[in-house]
């Protein structure tokens, strides 16, 4: 089955400094992968995801297969970055579910 | 357009007793799916209608059920409520299969005393 962990459940950063937000996924397969982002007192919503390869609020996510990876990272952190982050993976055969990762709180320090 | 919308927003109940949640998917979404948000899991699916069909489900005990309309609104149900089963309830709809965008709720947030 596949699986999404984030080891991270809390990082602080201070403003301006780089962020990187660690995901790892196990499956063997070809995964598509997503960011989801819940600002306080707001919905969860999209972030971006692997396959338009964009970049959005200062984010950008690549994906290493190599490495099952698909890290968040982001030069200089902003306060309103604050907010819990979630990497979710699809398995692109069958109709399978969206699997979110646990998510870490991302929390930029002033 | 409207967003995805979920009622009742907060629910306290007592151990024992069972809920009914309901989500109003945005209009032409016909998937919709079930998550329970708690801090230490983060968000666990329980699982997926489309066109009135559970397409997928999660690891949750059989207390854990749900059905969608015909309309694409869905419902879930808990019965036999456990304290363990405060939570916050999400659901998120979806255009087509699970590699569109998933559109959330802001949730049920469910108390058992």
């Amino acid at each position: 089955a596949q699986r999404v962990t984030q080891p991270e459940k809390l990082l602080s950063v201070f403003k301006g400094a780089p962020v990187e937000l660690k995901c790892n996924y196990s499956y063997s397969g070809s995964p598509e992968l997503f960011w989801y982002v819940q600002y306080s007192r707001q919905r969860l919503q999209l972030l971006l995801r692997h396959i338009s390869r964009e970049s959005i609020k200062g984010f950008t996510a690549d994906l290493n297969k190599g490495e099952t990876s698909f890290h968040l990272k982001k030069p200089f952190a902003q306060e309103e970055d604050s907010a819990m982050y979630y990497c979710a993976l699809y398995r692109n055969s069958g109709n399978t579910p969206l699997v979110f990762g646990k998510g870490t709180r991302l929390s930029v320090i002033a | 357009k409207a967003g995805v919308t979920q009622t009742p927003r907060y629910l306290i109940k007592t151990r024992g007793q069972q809920v009914t949640l309901s989500c109003s998917p945005i209009s032409g979404h016909r998937s919709v799916s079930w998550y329970q948000q708690t801090p230490g899991q983060g968000l666990q699916f329980l699982f997926e209608y489309f066109s009135e069909t559970q397409r997928n489900k999660g690891n949750f005990p059989g207390r854990f059920s749900g059905r969608q309309f015909s309309n694409s609104r869905s419902e879930m149900n808990v019965s036999t409520l456990e304290l363990g089963d405060s939570a916050l309830y999400l659901c998120a709809t979806q255009p087509g299969g699970a590699d569109t965008e998933a559109f959330f709720g802001q949730g049920t947030r469910l108390t058992v005393v």
